[in-house]
């Protein structure tokens, strides 16, 4: 079955470093990824939706300039969390679809750990 | 804006009881609806989609949901569930734009179940 990998599992920074966390479709090509935010005891929250070689579409609240996501190639996708803050500290989960529209099923990577002291 | 529901937070379980866990969601048109599930310590995967047809859906590991369009529904069921079912499952759902396209997936907050053996 389709696999999506993330990079890595878990990661501890200092506050105002930048983090960058990797989404790898490893036997599919993925024409849209989705990076998701999950807090304790609560659902997943979309943060956006990128297609490859496009700029991402942010959700409302989202800031673009804090979680950078670059999509350069059909298998990656990546997230930076500029500036880290400890209320930046979640869990960090990435989905890919084959479909251009995201309408399809969504393939979840096992989601990062981000811990900012 | 669509939304989902999931009424139980926590569904604890003996082995061999049937199971039934609530989805409704709030959206007039035409849907496409997910349910997903995460066992402890893996990746969310998909457990059945319904996109059109047959309402009654089967999807893996004997799980079945069914679609019921005038109640906003989309509960998930088994007949007999076994400890290796204990997971958290979300129900999600995603609906087409009317400028076209589809809108992103939303979830549930998710339902934790628990089998005793």
């Amino acid at each position: 079955g389709a696999v999506v990998s993330q990079h890595p599992s878990r990661v501890i920074c200092k506050s105002g470093t930048s983090v960058k966390i990797e989404c790898r479709s490893l036997d599919f090509q993925a024409t849209t990824m989705f990076w998701y935010r999950q807090f304790p005891k609560q659902s997943l929250m979309l943060m956006a939706t990128s297609n490859e070689g496009s700029k991402a579409t942010y959700e409302q609240g989202v800031e673009k300039d804090k979680f950078l996501i670059n999509h350069a190639s059909l298998t990656l996708s990546t997230l930076t969390v500029t500036s880290a803050h400890p209320e930046d500290s979640s869990f960090y989960i990435c989905s890919a679809s084959d479909d251009l529209a995201g309408t399809d099923t969504q393939y979840f990577g096992p989601g990062t750990r981000l811990t900012v002291l | 804006a669509q939304s989902v529901s999931q009424h139980n937070h926590h569904v604890i379980l003996s082995e061999a009881a049937s199971l039934e866990l609530g989805c409704n969601y709030s959206y007039g048109g035409t849907v496409n609806l997910f349910w997903y599930v995460q066992y402890p310590g893996q990746h969310l995967q998909l457990l059945l989609k319904y996109f059109s047809g047959d309402p009654l859906v089967k999807g893996i590991k004997g799980f079945e949901a069914e679609f019921i369009k005038s109640k906003f529904s989309f509960n998930l069921r088994k007949p007999s569930v076994q400890w290796s079912d204990t997971a958290e499952y979300f129900c999600a759902v995603n609906a087409p734009r009317e400028s076209g396209g589809y809108q992103k997936v939303t979830f549930g907050t998710g339902t934790k179940l628990q089998v005793i053996p």
